[in-house]
């Protein structure tokens, strides 16, 4: 199975600054046939499910806002917050789809400084 | 608006049975994949099963291969996860996914989840 490893596990940021959440994959996640990445981001706020973020490792699903952005391919990747907003507080998670089974990060929780 | 409805959580003792409902609307059921995500409270998310649209190839996690059934009704818009020989590691929050673009079942992501269930295993 790939294992996929998020870093910072936690991390406090001020409102209005940035946020950067690393992930870094066991092995490449690059489809080559398409060039695409197979790694995604979710949000998940407590007692709620996860929300998508990203797919493709940059584009952003539907109705998410413009300052979450995604960068990387291959085994590194980063989820960029540009202006933490109060409900942004969440736990983020990376997810591999390229191979089965389909596996996630541990989690980095974002709080506010 | 995509909705996934679940149903059917509860406490059950260990070696018991419980099924996982998942009523879907707001989208054509049959033409995507569906999966079931499992969440230890305060821990990770791990992938448990996942149905093809057309019900005809199903994939499980090693954890729960040999124990547990994934299955769809297309007529009824309903996913299901029937759980055997239920386990105390079974413990955990359990959602529904749909898939973010393919019937397949294959690599994809989940792009609505279902509100979960909490599954507990316990004597």
């Amino acid at each position: 199975d790939i294992v996929m490893t998020q870093s910072p596990d936690s991390l406090a940021v001020s409102l209005g600054e940035r946020a950067t959440i690393n992930c870094k994959s066991s092995q490449s996640v690059l489809y080559n046939y398409d060039n695409k990445n197979f790694l995604a981001w979710y949000q998940q706020k407590p007692g709620q499910p996860p929300k998508l973020l990203l797919y493709g490792s940059s584009t952003r699903a539907s109705g998410v806002p413009d300052r979450f952005s995604g960068s990387g391919s291959e085994t590194d990747f980063t989820l960029t917050i540009s202006t933490l907003h109060p409900e942004d507080v969440a736990i983020y998670y990376c997810q591999q789809y390229y191979t089965r089974p389909t596996t996630f990060g541990q989690g980095t929780r974002l709080a506010i400084k | 608006e995509v909705r996934l409805l679940q149903s059917g959580g509860g406490l059950v003792q260990p070696g018991g049975s419980l099924r996982l409902s998942c009523a879907a609307s707001g989208f054509m059921f049959s033409d995507y994949a569906m999966y079931w995500v499992r969440q230890v409270p305060g821990k990770g998310l791990e992938w448990v099963s996942a149905v093809s649209g057309d019900d005809v190839n199903r994939y499980y996690a090693d954890s729960v291969k040999g124990r547990f059934t994934i299955s769809r009704d297309n007529s009824k818009n309903t996913l299901f996860l029937h759980m055997d020989s239920l386990r105390a590691e079974d413990t955990a929050v359990y959602y529904c996914a749909k898939d973010g673009y393919t019937a397949t079942a294959s690599k994809s992501y989940f792009d609505s989840w279902g509100q979960g269930v909490g599954v507990t295993v316990s004597a």
